[in-house]
């Protein structure tokens, strides 16, 4: 069964804080990707990696950094939050390409106060 | 600027009408486009998709048109149904050098009435 899991689900925070987003895929996908969703902006690209510690930025890096150790876990870290990182993060993976199919994650809802 | 837009964020169809779903892009390298639907609190799932290499691709009640020149794709949806209300991403990328970016429109809100 193929999976993209995230946790946690739900999230509270206060601004300065840190906060880990955790992603894991059981389909030996070699890319990973990290996306927030904000009303009437879609989905936007935060890091995207190729395989084990091959990261590159998205299209929105700043304030977040991104962990890669084993291929099938990916992290998002936001060293102290700020209020304007509210939103639904998702993570996606896909076996390679832009033309593989992205797997999505269910999504994580971060509220930071 | 917005790469891949999709200009209208909602749309209301009666049931058994055709939604017609539009999604622009700018970059001509584009090779790649998809529809992704995403139900409230759920995650987005692969639709349909369909290379540059043809016009126009069919599975079902789902046709996707693409016209490069216009830099235009569509997604047409026939016997539209109520469990059809959902959120209509639509995604475009290229490929050079195996990139693996997509990126994604706004989202277009569709609404099936009984």
């Amino acid at each position: 069964d193929m999976k993209v899991t995230q946790m946690p689900r739900y999230l509270i925070k206060r601004m300065g804080e840190n906060v880990l987003l955790e992603c894991g895929q059981d389909m030996s996908h070699e890319t990973m990707y990290w996306y927030r969703q904000d009303p009437g902006l879609g989905l936007q690209l935060i890091y995207i990696s190729y395989d084990v510690d091959s990261n590159s930025e998205g299209d929105i890096p700043k304030g977040y950094r991104v962990s890669r150790k084993k291929r099938e876990h990916f992290s998002l870290i936001l060293d102290s939050a700020k209020t304007n990182q509210t939103s639904v993060y998702f993570c996606a993976s896909s076996f390679r390409t832009n033309q593989d199919t992205q797997y999505f994650g269910p999504g994580t809802r971060l509220l930071v106060l | 600027g917005q790469q891949v837009k999709q200009s209208s964020p909602s749309l209301t169809v009666q049931e058994g009408g055709i939604s017609i779903l539009n999604c622009d892009y700018e970059n001509d390298m584009f090779d790649y486009f998809a529809w992704y639907k995403k139900y409230p609190d759920n995650s987005p799932t692969l639709l349909i998709s369909v290379r540059s290499n043809v016009d126009k691709r069919e599975d079902g009640r789902l046709t996707v048109f693409l016209n490069k020149s216009g830099k235009h794709f569509s997604l047409h949806i026939t016997a539209s149904q109520p469990e059809d209300t959902a959120v209509y991403l639509c995604a475009a990328g290229g490929n050079q050098g195996g990139s693996a970016k997509l990126i994604f429109g706004e989202g277009t809100k569709l609404t099936v009435s009984s």
